[in-house]
């Protein structure tokens, strides 16, 4: 059975920091990873999807990266503002079916 | 466009009820899934359809839950006699295509089921 785990479960850091938010899971044979934002209230938001044939994706001031040998995968979010504050979730989709089976997040606060 | 759409955004409802939650995925998306999510951790499947056929609802806990959509657009999760253990945020997402998903899903504002 796939798991996924995120470390670490909160972080908080001064406005302008870069951080690095992780990801790992257990079972290699997935199809992609996504990387999700939650903000109370609100539904999940897709930040990147990275394919197993792929090894990072960039949007903006994010990058995620995807080592499928080793399980692991990585958020870095570059200099970093107060509205990047939420939860972050990743997910993965297994080679096996279509369900997301995600980590139960890390907790991010950005201080002014 | 519209996103994916779920309503009541706020389900209230006493133990033994029966309780029905909608979903209206996005236009022309195939594939429509629901979620469970106990607060604090992440969400974990239900059960998913292509257009109208039901393919995978291993992760529905018991037989009091129940999904259907029966025109292929528009889903409806339905929990028979509620028990506090069914309190949770439960989400709806949808993608465009079918098979091994490559393409995102996008989710929904999820339903907040309480049950009292």
């Amino acid at each position: 059975k796939q798991e996924v785990t995120q470390i670490p479960a909160a972080l908080s850091v001064p406005e302008g920091e870069n951080l690095v938010l992780n990801c790992s899971f257990t079972d290699s044979a997935i199809y992609n990873l996504q990387w999700f934002r939650q903000d109370p209230g609100k539904g999940l938001t897709s930040l990147l999807l990275i394919q197993s044939s792929q090894r990072e994706q960039t949007s903006g001031r994010l990058n995620a990266s995807l080592d499928k040998s080793s399980g692991r995968s990585t958020l870095y979010i570059a200099a970093s503002q107060p509205g990047d504050s939420a939860t972050y979730l990743c997910a993965v989709i297994e080679t096996s079916g279509s369900r997301l089976t995600f980590g139960e997040g890390t907790q991010l606060t950005v201080n002014p | 466009g519209a996103g994916v759409s779920q309503s009541p955004r706020y389900k209230v409802t006493k133990r033994g009820q029966d309780v029905a939650l909608r979903c209206d995925p996005i236009s022309g998306h195939v594939s429509l899934y629901w979620y469970r999510q106990a607060l604090g951790q992440g969400p974990e499947f239900l059960t998913y359809f292509n257009y109208e056929a039901q393919q995978d609802k291993s992760g529905l806990p018991n037989d009091r839950f129940s999904a259907e959509r029966p025109e292929g657009s528009i889903s409806t999760l339905t929990i028979q006699r509620t028990e506090q253990r069914d309190s949770a945020m439960y989400r709806c997402a949808s993608s465009l295509v079918p098979g091994q998903g490559a393409l995102e899903q996008y989710f929904g504002p999820g339903t907040r089921l309480t049950v009292t």
